[in-house]
């Protein structure tokens, strides 16, 4: 099993819709957990952490759901400028480990 | 606001030439990384440095070196390009402590002929 995994999608939804992605990992002695968003030929770029209690930003919320080990991203009312891919990472409990990155879910907002 | 910061943005090489990656960071991050990105593959992680004057291999260090050369700078050495080494490689950086983030560069893209 890999370490993070994730539904690469393409998610093709309209302007306004709710979605929500979901993201696995194996090691259940990690400690903290991303969403990052990255565009076309760009570097990712962190969007929101993902806190034990749940964490809003604006249209975006992020859960964590430690008895399963995953986390999960639902963007509500999405924009045109939404569409990107979406990848969640996840930190282990050692000192300077990197973190590990799922493959990334596509999302694709059309009007 | 500089903060991560890549060189060069792009490169083209030869098979069995050599070539640094330069990466600098100006955020005081304790930790730095080196990924490769590739179609279908996502982000793989090939050596990181959690202090200075320390480093380890991450999931894919073969053919590559690094060196942590101060606080700042982290650089990537091919040392024979190889046309399996093409790829967009980022160097990412971090600052101690449980959640915190890594911030990206705007990476380097490499062409191995």
């Amino acid at each position: 099993r890999k370490e993070v995994e994730q539904d690469p999608g393409p998610f093709n939804v309209p302007e306004g819709a709710t979605v929500a992605f979901n993201c696995t990992y194996s090691n259940s002695a990690s400690q903290s957990f991303f969403w990052y968003r990255q565009d076309c030929r760009k570097e990712p770029k962190l969007l929101m952490s993902v806190y034990s209690s749940g964490n809003e930003d604006g249209r975006f919320t992020a859960q964590l759901n430690r008895a399963s080990q995953y986390i999960s991203l639902l963007i509500r009312d999405s924009k045109l400028s939404d569409s990107a891919t979406y990848l969640c990472a996840v930190k282990g409990s050692q000192a300077g480990t990197a973190l590990i990155f799922g493959k990334g879910t596509t999302l694709s907002v059309s009007s | 606001n500089a903060g991560v910061t890549q060189t060069p943005k792009f490169q083209v090489l030869k098979t069995g030439q050599s070539m640094t990656l330069q990466c600098a960071q100006d955020m005081n991050h304790n930790s730095m990384y080196w990924y490769r990105q590739d179609p279908g593959m996502g982000l793989r992680l090939i050596y990181y440095s959690a202090s200075e004057g320390t480093t380890d291999k991450g999931e894919v260090p073969n053919g590559y070196n690094v060196s942590r050369l101060n606080k700042r700078e982290f650089s990537l050495r091919l040392e024979s390009a190889a046309p399996s080494q093409t790829s967009v490689y980022f160097c990412a950086s971090r600052l101690s402590g449980k959640n915190q983030p890594q911030h990206f560069g705007d990476g380097t893209r490499l062409s191995i002929l």
